[in-house]
């Protein structure tokens, strides 16, 4: 089936302007998660969405992101007045988590941000 | 919070011979431990993972093995191929996140 895709793939923007990169996790998912991947860096947690619970926002780094998943499904990131540092790739997973230790998480393509 | 150390950074072998990438992490509570191959341009794919309830996993050329009492958790990788070449990611999950290690670029020589 299909898996979870992102767009744009590419996204590049002057710096203080705001953007949002979209997530479309995989069909049934209940888990919704957003990283963060600088170059050549390793992945760094964002937020987390489980079902109607309230998000973990605990890994956003700034009051200037924020994130929102509709209807159970897509999921949108939101970074508002962008700076240079924002510039990164940005990854969605999603996973099924159908019991407490089941995590397996699956991840899009990402949405490479480029701040002017 | 978890941390999770990984090593090599960068690793290259010889098409044919066996790669070795360990990671190490700090939070007890840790239980869930997957193995993620990204490729160039491409989000990471799961290619392996192991729970804290069991000490050793195989998949055809890829094997994972955990030590809990010493919070160590490797991955092994036999006969490898050029198409191997990738950085691999270690991660662990005490809750729901994913905490991943630095990545390890592998390059097989063929």
């Amino acid at each position: 089936g299909a898996g979870v895709s992102q767009s744009p793939s590419n996204k590049v923007t002057e710096k203080g302007k705001d953007v949002e990169l979209r997530c479309d996790p995989i069909s049934g998912h209940t888990a919704l998660y957003w990283y963060r991947q600088s170059l050549g860096q390793g992945l760094e947690f964002l937020i987390y969405f489980q079902g109607n619970s309230a998000p973990d926002k605990s890994g956003l780094p700034s009051d200037r992101f924020s994130a929102e998943r509709t209807g159970g499904s897509v999921s949108t990131l939101t970074i508002q007045r962008t700076q240079q540092e924002d510039s990164a790739v940005y990854l969605c997973a999603s996973s099924l988590l159908r019991a407490i230790s089941y995590n397996e998480q699956f991840f899009g393509p990402g949405t490479r941000l480029t701040v002017l | 919070g978890e941390n999770v150390e990984q090593h090599p950074s960068t690793l290259s072998v010889q098409e044919g011979d066996s790669a070795v990438i360990k990671c190490t992490y700090s939070d007890s509570a840790s239980n869930y431990f997957p193995w993620y191959k990204q490729e160039l341009g491409k989000g990471p794919q799961l290619i392996i993972d192991i729970r804290s309830n069991v000490g050793e996993k195989k998949d055809q050329r890829i094997a994972v093995t955990l030590n809990k009492t010493a919070k160590h958790f490797s991955l092994h990788i036999t006969e490898t191929q050029p198409e191997d070449s990738a950085v691999y990611f270690c991660a662990a999950s005490p809750r729901r996140a994913l905490t991943f290690g630095s990545g390890t670029r592998l390059q097989v020589q063929p």
